[in-house]
Order: structure tokens, then C-alpha cells, then sequence
């Protein structure tokens, strides 16, 4: 079936603009994630959505970043006023279930954002 | 703080040899850990699982171990080929729902 899917894949924007990365999941996976890799670094957690359950946002940076989730499919990570160190690229995964029952994450290929 | 390392320096082995990376962890009991290959520009894809009271776990060419006492992980490529280059990851559970990702270790296999 279809993977995990990422768009735009590439954003340029102007420094104070905001965006708005989409991710679509696996269909039937519960769990989906957001990371942020900047260049030669890991990969930086920034948000967890699982089934119904309220988010875990302790990864997000500042109160700039935000994401929701709707109908517990379709995932939108939304970045206000743009600034130049949030230039990287944006990855979305999601897994069947989340949490210690450890189902690997199936990942798209990302959103790479550069801010001017 | 909860911390993990891997090789940070590329590894550059002989097709047909065996790659070795590492990955050590702090400061926390993970659950479990993965490992993941990520090729440029693409998304880390899964390679293996291996859970706290497993010491050896094994796929084709692929064989990972997990030492509780050391906080170590020990990924292994046997007869690597060039095909093999890529970055490889290694990631943990925290006890709740987040993993947490290594920075990465650079494998090149020349042929």
C-alpha cells in the first residue's frame, strides 16, 4: 500500500512568513510523529499524536510551532513567523501504536525548508 | 539528561568485510531500540528491533545486540556490499511515547 506521504517537499520562504507542512500517514496507523533533521544532525522529536489521546508537544522549540491532527489521519505542523534557524528538513512518521508496545516507524520523505 | 552516541566519524570499510557501529546510551532503561538506515535525501527507513531482554537479534546480513549493562547496542553488516552505504540511526523508546534518534554514523563500503 501507499507509504507516507510529505508535501510540499521542498518550501522556500522569506524570514517572518508562515508555513505549512502536510503529512498524510499510513492508513490504520494510530500513531504519527513529527521530527525536524537540520544538516549532518539526528533526528530532533518535536511532536507525538496518538489515536484521540492529547498530544505530546514537549519537543516543539517555541511557541511558533504547532501541529494538529484531523479525523486522527491527515497531520498539519504549521511554523509562524519563520525564522532562519528553523531551516531543515521536516519528517513525519507514523507507526501502528506508539509508547513501549514498539512498532517501528514508517517515514516519509520529508519537507525540506529553507528560510531566507 | 537522556543521551545517545554514535560513531560520529564516517566509516569506510572493504566490500566483503564486516561494518561494525555503536551506539551508547545514558541516563535512562530504554525498552527497546531500532535501528534505521537513511539514504540522502530520503526518509530513515526500519531495519531491526531489538527489546531489553533480547541479546542478539539477526536479519540476512544484518545482526544487532543489546547490552543492558553497557547501555550499548553493537549493529553488524557481514559481507558488506557497496549498496550498504548509507547513514544508520539508531533510536530509543523513553518510557512513554517519544524515541529518540542518534546523530548517525556514515558507512562507505568500497568496492
Amino acid at each position: 500500500g501507499a507509504g507516507v506521504s510529505q508535501s510540499p517537499s521542498n518550501k522556500v520562504t522569506e524570514k517572518g512568513k508562515d508555513v505549512e507542512l502536510r503529512c498524510d500517514p499510513i492508513s490504520g496507523h494510530t500513531a504519527l510523529y513529527w521530527y525536524r533533521q537540520s544538516l549532518g544532525q539526528g533526528l530532533e522529536f518535536l511532536i507525538y499524536f496518538q489515536g484521540n489521546s492529547a498530544p505530546d508537544k514537549s519537543g516543539l522549540p517555541s511557541d511558533r510551532f504547532s501541529a494538529e491532527r484531523t479525523g486522527g489521519s491527515v497531520s498539519t505542523l504549521t511554523i509562524q513567523r519563520t525564522q532562519q534557524e528553523d531551516s531543515a528538513v521536516y519528517l513525519c512518521a507514523s507507526s501502528l501504536i506508539g509508547g513501549r508496545v514498539a512498532y517501528e516507524q514508517y517515514f516519509g520523505p520529508g519537507t525540506r525548508l529553507t528560510v531566507t | 539528561s537522556q543521551k545517545i552516541e554514535q560513531n560520529s566519524e564516517a566509516l569506510n570499510i572493504q566490500e566483503g568485510k564486516t561494518a561494525t557501529l555503536t551506539c551508547n546510551y545514558t541516563n535512562y532503561s530504554p525498552a527497546y531500540l531500532q535501528w534505521y538506515r537513511q539514504d540522502p535525501g530520503r526518509g530513515p527507513v526500519f531495519l531491526l528491533l531489538i527489546r531489553e531482554n533480547e541479546k542478539e537479534k539477526r536479519k540476512e546480513r544484518l545482526k544487532v545486540t543489546f547490552d543492558t549493562t553497557l547501555k550499548q547496542s553493537l549493529f553488524h553488516i557481514t559481507a558488506s556490499q557497496p549498496a550498504d552505504s548509507a547513514t544508520y540511526l539508531c533510536a530509543l523508546d523513553t518510557g512513554g511515547f517519544k524515541t529518540i534518534f542518534g546523530a548517525g554514523t556514515r558507512l562507505f563500503v568500497k568496492a
